[in-house]
C-alpha cells in the first residue's frame, strides 16, 4: 500500500462549483497533516494544515479522520485561478531518529473551466 | 514563512559529472530537506540536512551519490555526484522551524543529465 493515495484525476470542474478531493494515508503515527497546491513547473506552496478538529480558510476546508487515516480538502465557489495539482501530504517519522521530511501524494489535478 | 532561494536555476550537465545546488534561507531555521521531483512524479525526501554534522539519508539514497553539507543554519548544499540521465529531475530544498511542521520550498533547481 502506498503511504499516501491520493486519486490522480483530472477533476474538471465548472467555475463556482464545489469541488472535494480525498486522501489516505498508510502509517498510522502521523501526526501532521497538509495540503499543498503546486503549479505547473513551480514549487509547491503551502495551502493549509489540517487539523483533528477541521479548519476552515475562506473557501478551503479541511478535514482529518484519524480512525479510517483519510484527510480531504472542499474548495466552495471554485475559482479559475484553484486550477492547479492538490498535494495531499503527511509527516514522515524517521526510523533512524532522523528529523520528520514530508511524504506526499501524487497528486490531485484540478481543471477549472470558465 | 522563510523565504528559500536555490542556485542554479536550471542547468543541463554530461553523465559522469557532479552538480552542486545552494540553497539560502532568509531566516535562521532548524530544520532543512532535499527533496526530488521526478518528471510526473510526486516529491520524494532525500535527506535532512543537520547542521555541523552528517545528514540524515532515506531509504534509497547514499551519501556517496548525494554528499549534503550544512555549515550553519541558512545555508545548505546538495551535490548529485557521477550523474546519469536517471537523475534528471527538480531538486528542492525546504525548511522549517522547530515548533511547526510545515515546510517551505524553495523554488527548485531543474537538471538534465545528457
Amino acid at each position: 500500500r502506498k503511504e499516501v493515495e491520493q486519486d490522480p484525476g483530472p477533476f474538471n470542474v465548472p467555475e463556482g462549483a464545489t469541488v472535494a478531493f480525498n486522501c489516505t494515508y498508510s502509517n498510522s503515527a502521523s501526526q501532521s497533516f497538509f495540503w499543498y497546491r503546486q503549479d505547473c513547473r513551480k514549487e509547491p506552496k503551502l495551502l493549509m494544515s489540517v487539523y483533528s478538529s477541521g479548519n476552515e480558510d475562506g473557501r478551503f476546508t479541511a478535514q482529518l479522520n484519524r480512525a479510517s487515516q483519510y484527510i480531504s480538502l472542499l474548495i466552495r465557489d471554485s475559482k479559475l485561478s484553484d486550477s492547479a495539482t492538490y498535494l495531499c501530504v503527511v509527516n514522515r517519522r524517521h526510523s533512524g531518529g532522523g528529523a520528520d521530511g514530508l511524504t506526499f501524494g501524487k497528486g490531485t489535478h484540478l481543471i477549472i473551466q470558465p | 514563512s522563510a523565504v528559500i532561494s536555490q542556485k542554479p536555476s536550471r542547468d543541463i550537465c554530461q553523465r559522469g559529472t557532479s552538480l552542486t545546488i545552494q540553497c539560502q534561507v532568509d531566516s535562521q531555521v532548524t530544520m532543512m530537506f532535499w527533496y526530488r521531483q521526478q518528471p510526473g512524479q510526486s516529491l520524494t525526501l532525500i535527506a535532512t540536512a543537520n547542521q555541523g554534522s552528517e545528514a540524515t539519508y532515506e531509504s534509497g539514497f547514499v551519501i556517496d551519490k548525494f554528499p549534503i553539507s550544512r555549515p550553519n543554519l541558512t545555508f545548505s548544499t546538495l551535490t548529485v555526484s557521477n550523474m546519469s540521465p536517471e537523475d534528471s529531475s527538480i531538486y528542492l530544498c525546504s525548511s522549517r522551524d522547530v515548533n511547526s511542521y510545515e515546510q517551505y520550498f524553495g523554488p527548485g533547481t531543474r537538471l538534465t543529465v545528457t
